[in-house]
């Protein structure tokens, strides 16, 4: 599969459970991103990776955890989440840091309960 | 903090008309501006975007025009089809990072 893949679609956790999403891409980009989209807000910028090293915590809770492996795969560790974590988590890649366009994958939909 | 504005929120036009929609932003070392279009239930998709050294860039019905000193920067669509229904996000950015647009969703009546 080409582009941007990310697992699972939908997600739902309880408060106390620990998850993780799962990002992909097959297009030999070198940064990755973690975007949060709620109902009536901007699209968040939450991690950013380049080369495989973080560049970017954009004061995100400690709850979220980020991992990047290799320039091809990029985590992102859930636990002890709130329901106001409820939101489309998105992942992208561009190439280098220039400012390029991103391809984003599709999202995983998470629900806490 | 670096931030965008967009408008307007909610957007509603007849089948063959424009459309347009504004965004401002306050980075004022910001280079790059994409436009992202997101149907429902899908991924955001670049549909255009524009560098600071273009004050204008069209490709077939849609179009992009950017103003560094206002720092604003306006997407276009004309004669505007009901698959253009959807979301539209614009962001600015400089070295890798985009900031967003709050969104605008456009509907298209037949």
């Amino acid at each position: 599969e080409t582009g941007v893949t990310q697992t699972p679609r939908h997600l739902v956790m309880g408060m106390t459970n620990k998850k993780s999403l799962k990002c992909e891409q097959h297009l030999g980009h070198n940064a990755m991103y973690w975007y949060k989209q709620s109902a009536k807000k901007p699209l968040e910028l939450m991690f950013v990776y380049s080369l495989e090293e973080r560049v970017e915590n954009n004061s995100v809770p400690s709850r979220f955890s980020p991992e990047c492996p290799n320039s091809s795969h990029l985590f992102l560790h859930l636990h002890t989440l709130q329901p106001e974590d409820s939101a489309l988590y998105l992942c992208a890649s561009s190439q280098d840091r220039a400012p390029n366009g991103y391809t984003f994958g599709s999202g995983t939909r998470l629900t806490v309960v | 903090g670096e931030n965008v504005e967009q408008h307007p929120s909610t957007l509603s036009v007849q089948e063959g008309d424009s459309a347009v929609i504004k965004c401002t932003y306050s980075d004022s070392a910001s280079n790059y501006f994409p436009w992202y279009k997101q149907e429902l239930g899908k991924r955001p998709q670049l549909i255009i975007d524009i560098r600071s050294n273009v004050g204008e860039k069209k490709d077939q019905r849609i179009a992009v025009t950017l103003n560094k000193t206002a720092k604003h920067f306006s997407l276009h669509i004309t004669e505007t089809q009901p698959e253009d229904s959807a979301v539209y996000f614009c962001a600015a950015g400089n070295t890798g990072k985009l900031i967003f647009g709050q969104g605008t969703t456009l509907q298209v009546k037949p």
